[in-house]
């Protein structure tokens, strides 16, 4: 099967820019989770979408970062206005409808976004 | 809330060596553990999980991790390693029920193989 698709692969952007990220998930994966990744960190959740729907955006700074994912299938996060600490590789994953347990996520390659 | 700790930033093993990776979690609750890998400019990939049936995870490339409750751990282990295994590894925790999967990861260790 085909796996996560995420585009761009790489982005270099001024600060106070916009930007947006692209993600395909899997087919018929009903969650879509987007992570950020800063240099020497592991990664960090940023937004869990179940279907359509958000199911956690907690650690999302949405002053400055939405996500949306229409239809329940795609999904694109965006950065408006950008900030030299948002340099870091933004990783999406996908699971299945949850199953009692059988919990795995997916990763896409992820985009790397450099702000200068 | 849930955590990992991952000791060591950097490890080194000769080629052929033991590999360990250690990984300390909290949690209020039995959670899921995971140990996930990253070679440059890829994405993550699943080594192995603990969900609460054999406390020894046996997981792709000859890995394996021993989950011990008295010591909440989860390390990672190989017996002999081999220049392919260098890459960055991550160990993660997720809650066990609907709406808490979400993954928490470690700072991860970067493992280098020594020829």
């Amino acid at each position: 099967e085909a796996g996560v698709a995420q585009s761009p692969r790489y982005k270099i952007i001024e600060k106070r820019q916009s930007v947006a990220f692209w993600c395909n998930p899997i087919s018929g994966h009903a969650t879509l989770y987007w992570y950020q990744q800063i240099l020497g960190q592991g990664p960090k959740l940023l937004i869990q979408f179940q279907n359509n729907g958000v199911v956690d955006d907690s650690q999302l700074p949405k002053d400055r970062f939405s996500a949306e994912r229409l239809k329940g299938v795609d999904s694109t996060l965006k950065i408006q206005p950008a900030k030299l600490e948002d340099s870091a590789v933004y990783l999406c994953a996908s699971s299945p409808r949850y199953s009692g347990g059988e919990i795995k996520q997916y990763f896409g390659p992820g985009t790397r976004l450099t702000v200068t | 809330a849930q955590s990992v700790t991952q000791l060591g930033s950097h490890v080194s093993v000769s080629e052929g060596a033991l590999v360990l990776l250690r990984c300390n979690y909290s949690s209020s609750v039995p959670p899921y553990l995971f140990w996930y890998v990253q070679y440059p400019n890829q994405g993550l990939q699943l080594l192995l999980k603990y969900t609460s049936a054999a406390t020894l995870v046996k997981g792709i490339n000859g890995f394996e991790a021993e989950f011990k409750k008295s010591e909440t751990s989860f390390h990672l282990t190989k017996p002999s390693a081999h220049m392919s295994d260098a890459a960055e590894y991550f160990c993660a925790v997720s809650g066990t029920n609907f709406g808490n999967e979400k993954l928490t990861f470690g700072t991860g260790t970067r493992l280098t193989i020594i020829p």
